[in-house]
C-alpha cells in the first residue's frame, strides 16, 4: 500500500549544528516528494521538493537528498536555528494520483541552546 | 501569493451538533481542494478530495454522510461535520491546488475542533 515512514520520531540538535531528518517511503512508483514544516497549531509549510528524476536539490539552508535505490529521502538543515523547531513531514505523490499527497509520520526537531 | 484561509480557526461545540468549516483560496482559483484531519502528535490523514462543481471523493474509512463537503466555487470549499461527537475532535486542515498539480498545492492554517 501507500505509506511513507520516518526513522526517528524526535531529534534534538545543538543550535548552530546541522540537522538531518530521514524518511523511508514504500511506493517505488512515487514521482514527487515534498518536505513540510509544521509549527504547533499551524498548517504545514512547504520547505523544499524534489522529483524522482533528481537525487539532490538545494534551497536556502536546506538540502533534500533522494535515493531511489533504497527508497530513502532526507532533509538537511544547515546551521540549525531556534526558529527551526517544529515537526517535519516528508510526503509523496504517488504516480497513480498526481495530486494526492501522502504524509509520513513526522519528526519533531528540537534545538538545544 | 497563494494564500489559503480557514474559518473558524477554533470551534467548540456540543456533542450532536453540526459544525461547518470554510476553506478559501484568497488569491488564486483552486481546481481541487483537499481536506485533512490531524489528531494530536500524528500525521495529516487525507479525508477527501473535492473538485469544483462535482461530488467529493472520500478516502477509505471516511464517512461521506458525516463529513459533508461542498465545493461551490473555485475559491471556496466547506466541510461540515454532522452530529459531531468527542471522537471527531481534531485539527482539520484544507489545501487548495491549481491545475499545476501537487507542486501547486497550498495549505490552510487549520481549524481546531473540540466537541464536548
Amino acid at each position: 500500500g501507500e505509506s511513507v515512514g520516518l526513522h526517528l520520531p524526535t531529534l534534538s540538535v545543538q543550535e548552530g549544528d546541522n540537522s538531518i531528518i530521514n524518511c523511508a517511503y514504500s511506493n517505488s512508483a512515487s514521482d514527487y516528494f515534498i518536505w513540510y514544516k509544521q509549527e504547533s497549531g499551524k498548517g504545514p509549510q512547504f520547505i523544499i521538493d524534489i522529483r524522482s528524476n533528481m537525487d539532490k536539490r538545494q534551497g536556502q539552508r536546506v538540502t533534500v537528498l533522494l535515493n531511489k535505490t533504497v527508497k530513502h529521502l532526507s532533509l538537511q538543515i544547515a546551521a540549525t536555528q531556534p526558529g527551526d523547531s517544529a515537526v517535519y513531514f516528508c510526503a509523496e505523490t504517488p504516480y497513480s494520483s498526481a495530486s494526492k499527497i501522502i504524509f509520513g509520520s513526522g519528526t519533531r526537531l528540537s534545538i538545544r541552546p | 501569493g497563494a494564500v489559503v484561509s480557514q474559518h473558524p480557526s477554533r470551534v467548540i461545540c456540543k456533542s450532536g451538533t453540526s459544525v461547518k468549516i470554510e476553506c478559501r483560496s484568497l488569491d488564486f482559483q483552486a481546481t481541487t481542494m483537499f481536506w485533512y484531519r490531524q489528531f494530536p502528535k500524528q500525521s495529516l490523514m487525507l479525508m477527501a478530495t473535492s473538485n469544483e462543481g462535482s461530488k467529493a471523493t472520500y478516502e477509505q474509512g471516511v464517512e461521506k454522510d458525516k463529513f459533508l463537503i461542498n465545493h461551490a466555487s473555485l475559491t471556496l470549499s466547506t466541510l461540515t461535520v454532522t452530529s459531531a461527537h468527542p471522537e471527531d475532535s481534531s485539527f482539520y486542515i484544507c489545501s487548495a491546488q491549481t491545475s499545476g498539480g501537487a507542486s501547486e498545492q497550498f495549505f490552510g492554517p487549520g481549524t481546531r475542533l473540540t466537541v464536548l
